[in-house]
Formats: structure tokens, sequence, C-alpha cells
């Protein structure tokens, strides 16, 4: 079935800029997620990226997109203590029914002060 | 602006028992879901609902039943709860492409 793959942990010091990698094996992915869970919350939608787009910036975040090799990156610059917390990455696209998800299984980012 | 309400928040649970998790949204989306998490697993599918009067199992469907009682409500169901149902619960909708809408999670332990 299809996959999404992050790596487990990511640490950075405080105001320098932190970049969480995804890579996915769906081929007709129509939209790629990023979402946030802090903890004992439910997770929260950061930004979304169609498909057919190659970068999305929104104020501190910026989401680049590698379609040809099924990349996507989270990028938040001026990381704060605030932003301690797990990044799903999740695609949904044809292969999957057309409306189900499949997240990754999470980066744990940590912000050093 | 509630988005999805989840209840319980906690439970404790003896082996063999049932219970009812339930979930309610208010922001008219047509499809539901049901996930468990799980440390160093993410996600995985329980059951979900396209639309109103539809349900079809997801990843880890074994041991669990749902009911989507009307467009708002979606239920998940333990009929004999087990050790390895010991998870956290969330529910979530959406609507076309936008991205699901969590709710805060059932934390549930089976002992």
């Amino acid at each position: 079935g299809e996959d999404v793959e992050q790596s487990l942990f990511l640490s950075v010091r405080e105001g320098d800029s932190s970049v969480i990698n995804c890579t996915y094996t769906d081929s007709s992915s129509t939209y790629l997620y990023w979402y946030k869970q802090e903890p004992g919350a439910g997770l929260q939608l950061l930004t979304y990226i169609f498909s057919n787009m190659d970068m999305k910036q929104d104020q501190r975040l910026t989401v680049l997109l590698n379609k040809k090799d099924k990349h996507l990156s989270l990028r938040i610059a001026d990381t704060q203590t605030g932003d301690s917390a797990i990044y799903f990455c999740a695609e949904r696209g044809g292969n999957t029914g057309g409306f189900k998800t499949i997240f990754g299984a999470g980066t744990r980012l940590f912000v050093k002060a | 602006n509630a988005g999805v309400t989840q209840t319980p928040k906690f439970q404790v649970l003896k082996t063999g028992q049932s219970m009812t998790l339930q979930c309610a949204q208010d922001m008219n989306h047509n499809s539901m879901y049901w996930y468990r998490q799980d440390p160093g697993m993410g996600l995985r599918l329980i059951y979900y609902s396209a639309s109103e009067g539809t349900t079809d199992k997801g990843e880890v469907p074994n041991g669990y039943n749902v009911s989507r009682l009307n467009k708002r409500e979606f239920s998940l169901r333990l009929e004999s709860a087990a050790p390895s149902q010991t998870s956290v619960y969330f529910c979530a909708s959406s609507q076309g492409g936008d991205g699901y809408t969590f709710g805060s999670g059932t934390r549930l332990t089976v002992v």
C-alpha cells in the first residue's frame, strides 16, 4: 500500500530554521499536508499544498514539494520554543480512494532555548 | 466553534468490557474518520465514513464497529475490549481536500 515516511526526531536551537522532511510513495497524490500535534492534544492542520504547486509560503512556514522525487519539506523560520511538537506529513491521492489520507509516523521537534 | 467533539476524554476498561466512543462535528462535513495513535506508529485508520449512510473498513478494523448515526455523529464501538486496544483514539472530519479537523482524543486503557 501507499506509505509516508519521516525522520522521528529533529533538534534545533531557538531562532534557527527547522526543516522537516517527508517522502511518500503515491504518485497520484493530489494534496499534501503538514499537521502539528502538541502534548495531549489532537492534530492541527498547519498548511497544505496542491500537487501541482512547487512551493507555498505562509508566514514563518514554507512548504516545498518535489513531485518527481516524491519529497515534501516543511521549513519553520525563526523557530521558537512554542514550536516544540510532533509534526505529521500526510498525503491524499487517487490511489487511496480519493478521500482517505495517509499519515507519516511524525517528527518530534525539540527546540532548545 | 466547537469543531469535532469526542467523549469521553479518558477511559479505563477491563478486558472483555464493551464501550462506545462518541464523536460529533458541527462543520457540516461529509466525511468522518476514526484513527488510533500508538507510539512510533503514527495514525492508523480504523474505519471511515465517506458520507452519511456509508461506512468502510480502514487499515486496522478488527475488534471495532462503527455507526454513522447522522451527518454530525460517528461512533466507534469496542464489543470486547482487549489490552491491544489500549491507545489514543482520534475522530476527524473533512470536506473535500481541505484537510482534516481532529478531535482532542480519547485515551483508552484496557487492563
